[in-house]
């Protein structure tokens, strides 16, 4: 069965540093791969996907992240976190176009001044 | 453009009462499905359609009934609501495996 491990349940960044991620992800073939960001008391806005080809993909709001095979990992990355970054962001994954994504069950991002 | 419109927003329950949380998109998209979230437990999914009259279970469906009558509407019934179906419900629609989601109905049943 899919799975999705999100290893940290709350990060706190310092507002200019870089940000990492971490997502592992459970599948036997090549998985459709998301991440979402939730503001509070907002639905989920779709940051970035990886469906094949180029592993390291751009998104919006300056983020990218990067699939890795070997490590069954998609993690997400952004070089300077910026203080509306505060939210939490979900990893998911997919079997093929049209099945249900399966959640992580998020990260929360704090960002200190 | 709509996308997905959820409605009620908010909506708070008495023990056993019924309700119908009401879905839309005006994407013609085939594929939707419906969410609950509960704090620290990510997404988990209830019902799920490919397509007008056919619709299927997810991972708790227990205590929820959907129907699909047309391509834009999805409505998550519940029936009897009890206290742990407390939660944030979320639709969404899909299109190339990309999920849409609405923003979301927040559910208290005390």
């Amino acid at each position: 069965a899919q799975s999705v491990t999100q290893p940290d349940i709350h990060i706190t960044v310092s507002e200019g540093a870089s940000l990492e991620l971490r997502c592992n992800y459970s599948y036997g073939a090549t998985p459709y791969l998301f991440w979402y960001v939730q503001s509070p008391g907002q639905g989920l806005q779709l940051l970035l996907k990886y469906f094949s080809g180029d592993t390291l993909v751009q998104g919006i709001k300056g983020f990218e992240a990067e699939f890795k095979r070997s490590q069954s990992s998609f993690n997400l990355r952004k070089p300077s976190v910026h203080w509306s970054d505060a939210a939490e962001y979900f990893c998911a994954v997919g079997e093929q176009a049209g099945t249900a994504l399966i959640f992580g069950k998020g990260t929360t991002l704090s960002v200190s001044s | 453009n709509a996308g997905v419109t959820q409605t009620p927003k908010f909506r708070i329950l008495k023990i056993g009462q019924s309700m119908t949380l009401q879905c839309a998109q005006d994407m013609n998209h085939n594929y939707m499905y419906w969410y609950r979230q509960d704090p620290g437990m990510g997404l988990k999914l209830i019902y799920y359609s490919v397509g007008a009259g056919i619709t299927d279970k997810g991972e708790v469906p227990n205590g929820y009934n959907v129907s699909r009558s047309t391509t834009e509407d999805f409505p998550l019934r519940l029936e009897l609501a009890a206290p742990s179906q407390t939660s944030v419900y979320f639709c969404a629609s899909s299109y190339h495996g990309e999920l849409f989601f609405g923003e979301g109905s927040r559910l208290t049943v005390l």
